[in-house]
């Protein structure tokens, strides 16, 4: 059964203070990865995906990472608006079950001006 | 193009009620999902259907029922309900391939409580 922990639950910043969230994972083999922000009452909206290790992918002030057990998310230089809940989820193996993602419980960002 | 819509957005239910919850997409995407959210659970997949005529069980199916109306749609019916299936429902599509797996798009959410 496929397990993605996140970590840590909760990261408080000052703007500027820049960091990192981390997402592990315990697959049978790797299919690939997904990053996703979550606003307050809202959907999730995607940010990434990172197929095999050594992939590094950008997007303004985030940059992911994936290695062959966990992936990061780099936030340089944070703002305000960058405040969200970040979700990491890997597929599922095999034909149509490619669809069924595993989600982790996500890491909480608040970035204080 | 409005992406993924879910109605309604709020609901309050009584133990024992029933109720569908209606979810499109204008994407043209073959693939749709339903997920639930529980504070500290993360997001748990319910059904899915992978294309049009087709639906299977996710992680966590037990009192739910799916139909994938056509290409576009794809409903989820609690058919009594129980104070469990208090949580925030959502709704995603992609276009799944048979090379690959492609980002999901996921919509507004219904916040359900069952009381």
């Amino acid at each position: 059964e496929d397990q993605v922990t996140q970590s840590p639950e909760a990261l408080r910043l000052q703007e500027g203070e820049s960091s990192s969230l981390n997402c592990s994972y315990t697959v049978s083999g790797l299919r690939g990865l997904f990053w996703y922000r979550q606003d307050p009452g809202k959907g999730p909206e995607f940010l990434f995906t990172l197929y095999s290790a050594g992939e590094e992918k950008e997007k303004e002030r985030l940059k992911a990472t994936l290695t062959k057990k966990e992936s990061f998310l780099h936030i340089t230089a944070p703002k305000p608006e960058d405040s969200a809940t970040y979700l990491c989820a890997v597929p599922g193996a095999g034909g149509t079950s490619y669809g069924k993602l595993t989600f982790g419980q996500g890491t909480i960002l608040t970035v204080h001006p | 193009n409005a992406g993924v819509t879910q109605t309604p957005k709020f609901q309050v239910l009584k133990t024992g009620q029933s109720m569908t919850l209606q979810c499109a997409q204008d994407m043209n995407h073959n693939s749709m999902y339903w997920y639930r959210q529980d504070p500290g659970m993360g997001l748990r997949l319910i059904y899915y259907s992978a294309s049009e005529g087709t639906t299977d069980k996710g992680e966590v199916p037990n009192g739910y029922n799916v139909s994938r109306l056509n290409k576009r749609e794809f409903s989820l019916r609690l058919e009594s309900a129980a104070p469990s299936q208090t949580s925030v429902y959502f709704c995603a599509s992609n276009n799944q391939g048979a090379s690959g797996n492609y980002e999901q798009y996921f919509g507004p959410g219904t916040r359900l409580t069952v009381t």
